[in-house]
């Protein structure tokens, strides 16, 4: 069964805090991992990823894969209390020649403390 | 540009009863799909639409039927609501050349006592 899983589930960190999230999958036919941030109801484009080892930036945040070992981190740097949220892993695998949807990871709820 | 946008906001329903939730995508993309996602779980793809025709479908059952009209905006209706179908419903949009970068809408909260 395709599945997606993100560590840690919860993380409390200050700011200021460098963080480290987490995401591996397991799922047929691959085609690109994406990152969303969720603040209150819609989640929001972060990057998408389709080739080991390029590194993807924006601003403090920055994301890299790797597809022979099946995962992903997203880095945040010098963490501020608005990058508090649920940051959410998705993989693009179609299947059946056809577009399918992104299968998700539960999502990792980050809190920065002031 | 205008963004996604879901309609209605927030929605009570008692079980048994039918749900329609309305989708408007983003300027310029054809595509829609729509994903469930319950309380601390990530969300869960129900099924995409593009040209008017089903283009996917995850693991949800017949009661869960959808439209896309030619202007490319989209309905969800869901049949014989059950408790838990409790749910933020997210719609999301994208490009057929980048089908899978995904624009979300706010969502519809849908409660079903």
């Amino acid at each position: 069964e395709d599945k997606v899983v993100q560590s840690p589930l919860s993380l409390v960190v200050h700011e200021g805090d460098t963080v480290t999230l987490n995401c591996s999958y397991e799922v047929t036919n691959f085609r690109s991992l994406l990152w969303y941030k969720q603040e209150k109801k819609a989640p929001t484009f972060l990057f998408m990823l389709t080739s080991s080892g390029i590194e993807k930036k924006s601003g403090r945040l920055s994301s890299i894969l790797d597809k022979k070992e099946l995962f992903s981190i997203l880095n945040i740097t010098a963490t501020q209390t608005g990058d508090s949220a649920v940051y959410l892993c998705a993989v693009d695998h179609p299947s059946g020649g056809g577009a399918d949807g992104l299968t998700f990871g539960k999502g990792t709820h980050l809190i920065i403390q002031p | 540009e205008t963004g996604v946008t879901q309609s209605p906001t927030h929605l009570i329903k008692t079980r048994g009863q039918q749900v329609t939730l309305r989708c408007s995508s983003q300027s310029g993309h054809n595509t829609v799909s729509w994903y469930q996602q319950a309380l601390g779980q990530g969300p869960q793809f129900i099924f995409q639409y593009y040209r008017e025709e089903e283009n996917g479908r995850g693991n949800f059952p017949p009661r869960f039927s959808g439209l896309q009209f030619p202007n490319y905006s989209s309905e969800l209706n869901v049949n014989a609501l059950e408790l838990d179908d409790s749910a933020l419903y997210l719609c999301a949009s994208s490009s057929s050349s980048s089908y899978n970068e995904q624009f979300f809408g706010p969502g519809t909260r849908l409660t079903v006592l």
